[in-house]
Formats: C-alpha cells, structure tokens, sequence
C-alpha cells in the first residue's frame, strides 16, 4: 500500500521570505502522479501544484515550485516570496496510475503553515 | 461556471439516524470522489464514481456506507445508522474527463453525530 509522510506538523515563515515543506511517499509504482493541495481557514481544498512520476522536470507554478527526487521517493514544495494567504494547511497527495483510472489517492498528514507577518 | 458545489453544509443526526450528503459537480465533469476528514486529520479517500459507475471504493466501509452517481442528478454519500465516530467533514471533488485531470473540491459537508 502507498503512504505519504510530511514530517513538519507545524511550519511558520516571515512574509516574502522562502519556506521549504517536505513530503516522501513510499509506493512500488512507477507511473503516478503527485500533487500539493493547499486548505485555508475556509477549508476549500485547493490544487497548488501537480508533479508527473515520469517527467523529471521540476513543476513550477509562480511562487511554488517542487523538487521531485523520484529514486529518493521525495516531493517537497517551496515557497517563495510567502504571502500572509499562503497561511493554510498543505497536504501532500499521491494517485496511482492504473489502465487510464486512478486508484489509491492517498493523502499525507497534512503541515500547518503560518506566514507571520 | 459554478463550481463544485454540497449541500447540507452542516447536517447533524442522532445515532442510528441516516446521513445524505449530495454532490453536484461542475459543469461537464464526470468524475466525482469522495473524502473523508476528521479533525487536525489530512483527507482520507472513500470512493471514485463515474457516471451510474463506481470505479473504485476501496476506500468506503464495508458497511453502512454506500455511494452513487446517477445518470441525471447529484452524486449521493449515504450513512446508515450513523454513529459518532461518522463525525467528521466530507468532501466531494470531481473532474472533466481523465481521471488526472485538476480534481476540483467541494466545500464540504460537516456531519456532526450527537
């Protein structure tokens, strides 16, 4: 069974500096997908950024960005330039790729961060 | 285009009671999933339906729940029997047409079993 572990419970940051929010994944797969989401106190659950298991170029979208180390089964998401709404749980997400159906989304604990300003 | 969009937002029940959640998914989406949150909890996946389809629910209790994506109408969550430890927000998301494509989320619905 696939598991995602984000070990930070707990992330603060100044605004416009840089925060680095870490996520592994363990799984025998080797065709998936990664994602960030991001829930604000309004709890919307938001795509910040999605990764493909077979693309080693990094996604970057604005301010975030990834560094997928897939033989070292790591996804961290950095932010940059943070901003007082980038305050919001980040939950690291992997989905499995299966005969053109995704199965197996599996979700990480969830890192509260907080943009102080 | 509105987006994803659940109703109740809030639903208490007593135990024992029933619980249905609705889902109405964007426009042109044929994908719907349901999560389930429980509190300082990241979300855990209960079921992936298609149209009249449920492609995976490996992720639903065996008993009590159950879940269904009709041809015309909202994608319905039902509890049966609920008990407190039901207590938690339920989310729905749906995509267009791959499975991978942006899943957009709904606001959630918070059951609260008394």
């Amino acid at each position: 069974a696939q598991t995602v572990t984000q070990s930070q419970p707990e992330m603060s940051v100044q605004e416009a500096e840089t925060v680095t929010l870490s996520c592994t994944y363990d799984t025998s797969e080797n065709n998936y997908y990664l994602f960030w989401y991001k829930q604000p106190p309004s709890r919307q659950m938001i795509l910040v950024i999605r990764q493909e298991a077979y693309k080693q170029q990094n996604a970057t979208e604005n301010r975030f960005s990834v560094n997928f180390q897939k033989a070292a089964k790591s996804f961290s998401l950095k932010i940059s330039d943070s901003q007082l709404g980038d305050t919001a749980m980040y939950f690291c997400a992997f989905m499995k790729h299966v005969l053109g159906y995704g199965q197996n989304f599996v979700f990480g604990p969830g890192t509260r961060l907080s943009v102080l300003p | 285009n509105a987006g994803v969009m659940q109703n109740p937002r809030h639903l208490v029940r007593r135990r024992g009671q029933e619980a249905r959640l609705r889902c109405s998914p964007m426009k042109g989406h044929s994908h719907v999933y349901w999560y389930r949150q429980l509190p300082e909890e990241g979300l855990k996946f209960m079921v992936y339906l298609q149209k009249e389809n449920i492609i995976d629910e490996s992720g639903m209790p065996k008993e009590r729940f159950s879940a269904e994506f009709p041809k015309e109408g909202p994608s319905i969550l039902r509890i049966q029997q609920v008990v407190r430890g039901d207590s938690a927000a339920y989310f729905c998301a749906s995509s267009r047409d791959r499975w991978y494509d942006e899943q957009f989320f709904g606001p959630g619905t918070r059951l609260t079993v008394l």
